[in-house]
């Protein structure tokens, strides 16, 4: 089973852009979720989706915003793009069976975005 | 809201057993404790999963105390591809909370 795949993996932004990044999960996995990778604030959770609604939200402001898809594959976007949005973007999908148990998560490689 | 605290760095050398300690006071009663190791420029990568006690896989055992205010990932005999970061991570949801993760180097 292919793995979750990320595009681009590697991005180079000004100040002000805005910018579209890409998931696919693993084939069947419903749950798609965004992650900020720095090395000043570590790994920050961005949201999640789940049949094309967001169930939950980390603690972002709204220039970022995602979306998914009916067959599950998910953008996330960052508007009005500020240095400090340069980071590791991480997407991972799990399967999210009923009854909201605690899933296994499964990573993409990233995409690495650079804010000039 | 779960905090997840754990040491920085270790080193180990080849062949010994490595335990990495995450300490979360505040886990709530339907939290799981997930740990993940990732190398530079991957993404995390689940190791193993737990919610009492102790569970064991192919790769690591995770040991989590009665009152579960923290867990202990254990990996045996550890080999040079093993340098990697760990994260602990607990809770679910919103509520997801990442340690800063360890860096664990191992030398020959």
């Amino acid at each position: 089973k292919a793995g979750v795949t990320q595009t681009p993996r590697y991005l180079i932004k000004t100040r002000g852009q805005q910018v579209t990044l890409s998931c696919s999960p693993i084939s069947g996995h419903r749950s798609v979720s965004w992650y900020q990778q720095t090395p000043g604030q570590g790994l920050q959770f961005l949201f999640e989706y789940f049949s094309e609604t967001q169930r939950n939200k980390g603690n972002f402001p709204g220039r970022f915003s995602g979306r998914q898809f009916s067959n599950s594959r998910s953008e996330m976007n960052v508007s009005t793009l500020e240095l400090g949005d340069s980071a590791l973007y991480l997407c991972a999908s799990s399967l999210r069976l009923a009854g909201g148990l605690q899933e296994t998560q499964y990573f993409g490689p990233g995409t690495r975005l650079l804010v000039l | 809201l779960a905090k997840t605290t754990q040491p920085i760095s270790m080193d180990s050398y080849e062949g010994q057993e490595v335990n990495i300690t995450c300490s979360h006071n505040n886990i709530a009663t339907n939290d799981y404790i997930t740990w993940y190791q990732q190398f530079p420029s991957q993404g995390p990568r689940f190791i193993i999963q737990g919610y009492k006690t102790k569970v064991t896989n192919e790769v690591a055992s995770l040991f989590i105390p009665a009152d579960r205010k923290s867990s202990t990932l254990s990996l045996p005999r550890v080999s040079l591809s093993d340098t990697a970061v760990y994260y602990c991570l607990v809770g679910d949801g919103d509520d997801m909370r990442f340690g800063a993760g360890t860096r664990l180097t191992v030398k020959p």
